[in-house]
């Protein structure tokens, strides 16, 4: 079975453009999550989408946002990208229910310049 | 709201020595806990987990229990290996929701020297 999967790896922009992330999640998993890590802050939660909604992000700007397709792949969006938006940007996905484990895809890292 | 405390790093141990990384949380409810680890450039591998009080989680030689009245999910590892070097992370689910959503701690940096 396929874990989750991540695009691109490797990802570089300039300051001010705009970088799309992509996300398939465990076949049969229907919520997906975003996390950023960033060098010296650590794991923090960006965006979760379930059955297609956005249900709940963390502490970002509106510049990030992202949408969840029907297969219930996502992409996550950064607008007018900044120095400080470079880092691992992770997807996870999760089957709905209590006690269920979170498995995280590769990372796709983003390095602004 | 919920938090995550773990032990600071870097841990430099030599290979064969014994591992404690501590890890205590603060939870309103009964969330469950996991560990992950983070190999160089890579993404968090799920290590361990458990769901209620007193549970032990294992995998690959490591173990960590559910401590209710210590809120504590102290990971173990009786001898390390060169190849455990890595960063790990504990964490929790999220307890005031069924969101699935995790809250991490800082990090542990484990070097290990042959």
């Amino acid at each position: 079975e396929a874990g989750v999967t991540q695009s691109p790896t490797h990802l570089i922009k300039t300051r001010g453009q705009q970088a799309t992330l992509r996300c398939s999640p465990i076949s049969g998993h229907t919520s997906v999550y975003w996390y950023q890590q960033a060098l010296g802050l650590g794991l923090q939660f960006l965006l979760w989408y379930d059955e297609g909604e956005e249900r709940n992000r963390g502490n970002f700007p509106p510049r990030f946002s992202g949408r969840q397709f029907p297969n219930y792949s996502s992409e996550l969006n950064v607008n007018a990208l900044e120095l400080e938006d470079s880092a691992l940007y992770l997807c996870a996905s999760l089957t709905t229910g209590v006690g269920n484990t979170i498995y995280f895809g590769e990372g796709s890292w983003l390095t602004v310049v | 709201g919920d938090s995550v405390t773990q032990m600071e790093g870097p841990v430099t141990l030599s290979e064969e020595a014994f591992l404690t990384i501590n890890c205590t949380y603060t939870a309103t409810g009964y969330p469950s806990l996991f560990w992950y680890v983070q190999y160089p450039g890579e993404g968090l591998q799920l290590l361990l987990k458990a769901t209620k009080a007193d549970d032990k989680g294992s995998n690959k030689g490591f173990e960590a229990t559910y401590r209710k009245e210590t809120t504590s999910f102290h990971l173990e590892k009786g001898s390390v290996q060169v190849s455990d070097s890595a960063v790990y992370f504990c964490a929790l689910s999220e307890s005031s929701s069924n969101t699935g959503k995790l809250i991490f701690g800082q990090g542990t940096t484990l070097q290990v020297k042959p």
